[in-house]
């Protein structure tokens, strides 16, 4: 089936140390989407990529999408201690829902 | 309001109750979905609505019964639930431009089956 692979599953890194996870499908995406979700919370929406090799930028937050629109990465600039939280890659497979990755948790240590 | 709201916050129940969940959006958003989340875990899509009609059941035991009176509210009946159906439930909804849209949570129903 279509399926959304997410590296690493944890990653603990020290404040102001750079983040960044990654996402794979092995089919190509209509557009990927990329969500956040603190601990004990709910997941929100951080942005969407459409185009192939797009790149986004939130502040410390780099989005991009590959050139064959196949993977995506989120980098994240000096953690910190409000980036905490489990970070998810959605896909759209073009079939009208979204396949979540498998996310990737981050811890800072202050 | 930019909100999805849902009710209860927390639910225990045994295997012999009925409950019902409820989730409510004043968006003017056409579509609502229920995801299923355990922990450590992706939430993992159950029903979605589109402009009021079931388009997706992704082969959910009938245990669970989704409903959607209105564009703005849908709920989720459960009956004799098994323990492993302990989870968080998450609603959402999405404006449905296009495709799978962006879209908004609630905060969720954490669930207990004893």
């Amino acid at each position: 089936g279509q399926q959304v692979m997410q590296i690493p599953q944890y990653q603990h890194v020290q404040e102001g140390e750079d983040f960044t996870t990654y996402c794979n499908s092995s089919t190509t995406l209509s557009n990927i989407q990329w969500y956040k979700q603190r601990p004990g919370g709910h997941p929100v929406f951080l942005i969407q990529l459409v185009k192939s090799g797009e790149v986004k930028k939130q502040k410390r937050l780099t989005f991009q999408f590959g050139e064959a629109k196949k993977n995506s990465s989120l980098h994240i600039t000096a953690t910190q201690t409000t980036d905490v939280g489990t970070y998810f890659c959605a896909g759209d497979f073009g079939n009208e829902k979204l396949t979540f990755g498998t996310g990737t948790r981050l811890t800072i240590i202050p | 309001d930019t909100e999805v709201t849902q009710t209860p916050k927390h639910l225990v129940m045994g295997m012999t109750n009925k409950k019902s969940l409820k989730c409510e959006q004043h968006m003017g958003h056409r579509a609502m979905y229920w995801y299923k989340q355990k922990a450590k875990k992706p939430p993992e899509l159950m029903f979605v609505y589109s402009y009021e009609k079931l388009s997706i059941n992704e082969s959910v035991p009938s245990r669970f019964s989704p409903e959607c009176p209105n564009s703005s509210l849908l709920n989720l009946h459960l009956h004799a639930l098994q323990p492993e159906d302990s989870a968080l439930y998450l609603c959402a909804s999405s404006p449905q431009r296009r495709g799978a849209d962006t879209q908004y949570f609630g905060p969720g129903t954490r669930l207990t089956v004893l």
